[in-house]
């Protein structure tokens, strides 16, 4: 397996702008998490799903901020309009889950947005 | 906020030494979890040890857990360059949310 993708890598926009960051999970992994990483607030959990339902949306700071899952294989999180402050490291990773809570997670590479 | 703590959150030792790092927690958990990350990259799990566990090894790691204080501990035995990484524990419990502390930022010289 190719790991979970990330796209894009890296994301230069200008304020006010919409901004799309696709990942594409591990086949036959049934949670999907997406965190915000910056060297201030770290790692933050944003919104997570399980069978592509979203289970957990209270990370997302703002309304700004929207996650979908359409299917097993994809997930968007868009931000609309996108400020200076929301610049970071979105990182999306996929695991499964069993009666221990939560497995070991895979990673993607992360897209680097930043905003102007 | 957080429900992981690292400390130090920055460690430099020469190659060779042991690198020792501290992870408390706030609340009662089911698993926690050491990963490693590169500068500009994800994140890779290393470990994950459960609460009815108490210490485990994986090559030249070793986690231990103390659930009575909250707190576990990666060793990293003879460290090497390649292992030159910012580390975060993580804690989960019952929900399938995993939390991350802040890191602890190891340099290995050589």
């Amino acid at each position: 397996d190719a790991g979970v993708i990330q796209s894009p890598r890296h994301e230069v926009t200008e304020m006010g702008q919409e901004v799309t960051l696709r990942c594409k999970p591990i086949s036959g992994h049934d949670y999907l998490f997406w965190y915000r990483q910056t060297m201030m607030r770290g790692l933050e959990l944003l919104i997570y799903f399980n069978n592509n339902v979203p289970i957990d949306d209270s990370g997302m700071p703002e309304d700004r901020f929207s996650a979908k899952m359409p299917n097993a294989s994809f997930s968007t999180l868009k931000i609309q309009p996108s400020e200076p402050r929301d610049s970071a490291v979105y990182f999306c990773a996929s695991g499964a889950v069993w009666a221990g809570g939560t497995g070991e997670l895979f990673f993607g590479e992360g897209s680097r947005l930043t905003v102007l | 906020s957080q429900q992981g703590e690292e400390d130090p959150q920055a460690l430099s030792i020469q190659e060779g030494e042991n690198a020792t790092m501290n992870c408390s927690y706030k609340t009662s958990i089911n698993n926690l979890q050491w990963y490693r990350q590169n500068s500009g990259r994800g994140l890779v799990h290393l470990i994950l040890i459960r609460s009815n566990e108490r210490e485990k090894h994986s090559g030249r790691l070793r986690v231990t857990l103390d659930t009575s204080k909250k707190s576990s501990s990666l060793l990293i035995t003879a460290s090497r360059a390649a292992d030159t990484a910012s580390y975060f524990c993580a804690t989960g419990k019952g929900a399938q949310k995993l939390v991350f502390g802040q890191g602890t930022r190891l340099t290995i010289n050589p």
